[in-house]
C-alpha cells in the first residue's frame, strides 16, 4: 500500500511570507497513461470540513486564490502559499489516489502566523 | 449540498448508521464518487468507502469487514453502516463528493460527530 508523509509537522511564519509544505509518497503517483500525478491538497480550518485547493498536483480548484500553487511529480510534491494572509491559518493535507486500496491522506501540516 | 445525519452517540458493539442527502444534484450522476471520510478528534483524515453509479463500491481494507455503503436513489442519498462499533470509531464523519474529472473531493458536508460510549 502507498503511504504518504508530510513535512514539516507545523510551521509558523509572518504575514506576507511564503510557506512551503512537502508531501512524499512511498510510490510514484505519476500515471504514464494520462501524464497526470494523482495528488491533491486540502485546507482545513478549525471546526470546518476540508476544502480542495489543488488536484493533479498543480491544477488549482476554481475559486482558490492564485497565492496557492502546487508542484512536483512522481513521489515528491510541494504546496506553496505566497504572501501569507491571516486567513491561511489552517491544517493542510495532501491526498493520493493512484492505486488501491483507495484514497490516502497525509498526516497534515499545521500553519500558524507568528 | 451535502449534510450528514446520524445519532451522535452510539454504544459499543452497536451498529452506526449515517445518511447523506444530496441536494442540487443526483446521486445517480456518473460524474462523481460518493464517499465517507472520518476524522478522530484532533487527528487526520481516513477515507472509509465510496459508491458510484448506483452500485459500484470500494472500501478501505482496514474497515471493510465492518462497514457497508449503499445508495437510495428514491431519496437521492447515500448511507454508511458501521457494525460492532468500538471507542476507536469515535470521530467526525464527513460525506464527500469526489469529482471523477479531478480524482479529488470537491464538496464536503459539514461533518457530524459520532461518539462511541456506554
Amino acid at each position: 500500500d502507498i503511504t504518504v508523509t508530510q513535512s514539516p509537522d507545523s510551521l509558523a511564519l509572518s504575514l506576507g511570507e511564503r510557506a512551503a509544505i512537502n508531501c512524499k509518497s512511498s510510490q510514484s503517483l505519476f500515471s504514464t497513461s494520462d501524464n497526470k500525478n494523482y495528488l491533491a491538497w486540502y485546507q482545513q480550518k478549525s471546526g470546518q470540513p476540508p476544502r480542495l485547493l489543488i488536484y493533479w498536483a498543480s491544477t488549482r480548484e476554481s475559486g482558490v486564490p492564485d497565492r496557492f500553487s502546487g508542484s512536483g511529480s512522481g513521489t515528491d510534491f510541494t504546496l506553496t502559499i505566497s504572501n501569507l494572509q491571516a486567513e491561511d491559518v489552517a491544517v493542510y493535507f495532501c491526498q493520493q489516489y493512484f492505486t488501491s486500496p483507495g484514497y490516502t491522506f497525509g498526516p497534515g501540516t499545521r500553519l500558524e502566523i507568528k | 449540498q451535502l449534510r450528514e445525519s446520524g445519532p451522535g452517540l452510539v454504544k459499543p458493539s452497536e451498529t452506526l448508521t449515517l445518511s447523506c442527502p444530496v441536494s442540487g444534484g443526483s446521486v445517480r450522476s456518473g460524474d462523481y464518487y460518493w464517499n465517507w471520510v472520518r476524522q478522530p478528534p484532533g487527528k487526520g483524515l481516513e477515507w472509509i468507502a465510496y459508491i458510484y453509479e448506483g452500485g459500484i463500491t470500494k472500501y478501505n481494507p482496514s474497515l471493510k469487514r465492518r462497514v457497508a455503503i449503499y445508495m437510495d436513489t428514491s431519496r437521492n442519498q447515500f448511507s454508511l453502516k458501521v457494525r460492532s462499533v468500538i471507542a476507536a470509531d469515535t470521530a467526525v464523519y464527513y460525506c464527500a463528493r469526489a469529482r471523477l474529472a479531478a480524482d479529488a473531493f470537491d464538496l464536503w458536508g459539514p461533518g457530524t460527530l459520532v461518539t462511541v460510549s456506554p
